[in-house]
């Protein structure tokens, strides 16, 4: 079945204690993007990337790092969380990245940093 | 000025009544267009591409007004399983065709 995965699906952490977020895609997509979804606010995009090895900062990149070594992963990281960064987060893939096609998300990471 | 903004709503109608959306943008450049429906906690999903001319899909219309720089989504015949937040989403082929997204339109159908 064609998806994108999120792992874990729920965390609470305190601050300042580094986690990492996995999104993994198994449809050889070259797209990859990371958004946070805040109430009002919309679906904001933190980070995105192109193809391995080519990333790049979306709307809302600070306080978070990614990183792309395999088409099919592509790892949200937070060195030091801290309470603004509590939020739903989506990880999505799309084909090409051309803006033109379907981007398909994944289940979502409900994140509450203490 | 948000760059895509949507009525948050919530739009409270009866089953099988007809309901509209409307969409702005604020980006003359933009070049691709959707609606994503979101579900309570799940994640987002295509609805529909949205065409210059205009594209209908089953009970669902979506239509561009470029020069107006808006987009509308009108859903017939509403059913319960209607109910949900529509995403409007815009692509403005700037810093790596980001998608940005409106707000969110909530709807709720009842009996």
């Amino acid at each position: 079945e064609a998806q994108v995965t999120q792992n874990p699906r729920y965390l609470i952490t305190v601050t300042g204690k580094k986690l990492t977020v996995t999104c993994s895609q198994n449809m050889n997509h070259e797209y990859m993007s990371w958004y946070r979804q805040d109430p009002g606010l919309g679906l904001r995009q933190i980070y995105y990337s192109m193809n391995v090895e080519v990333t790049d900062k979306g709307d809302v990149p600070e306080g978070y790092k990614v990183s792309r070594k395999e088409k099919r992963n592509f790892p949200l990281i937070l060195e030091s969380p801290s309470p603004n960064q509590t939020s739903l987060y989506f990880c999505a893939s799309s084909l090409s990245g051309t803006g033109q096609e379907t981007q398909y998300f994944g289940p979502g990471t409900r994140l509450l940093v203490l | 000025r948000k760059e895509v903004e949507q009525d948050p709503g919530p739009f409270n109608v009866p089953e099988g009544a007809t309901v509209a959306f409307n969409c702005t943008y604020s980006n003359s450049a933009s070049q691709s267009f959707f609606w994503y429906r979101q579900d309570c906690r799940k994640e987002p999903k295509l609805l529909m591409s949205v065409y210059s001319s205009g594209n209908e899909d089953g009970r669902f219309t979506a239509q561009l007004n470029r020069a107006s720089q808006y987009i509308s989504l009108l859903i017939r015949d509403s059913k319960l399983s209607d109910s949900a937040t529509y995403l409007c989403v815009v692509n403005s082929y700037n810093a790596g065709n980001m998608l940005t997204f409106g707000g969110g339109t909530r709807l709720m159908v009842k009996p």
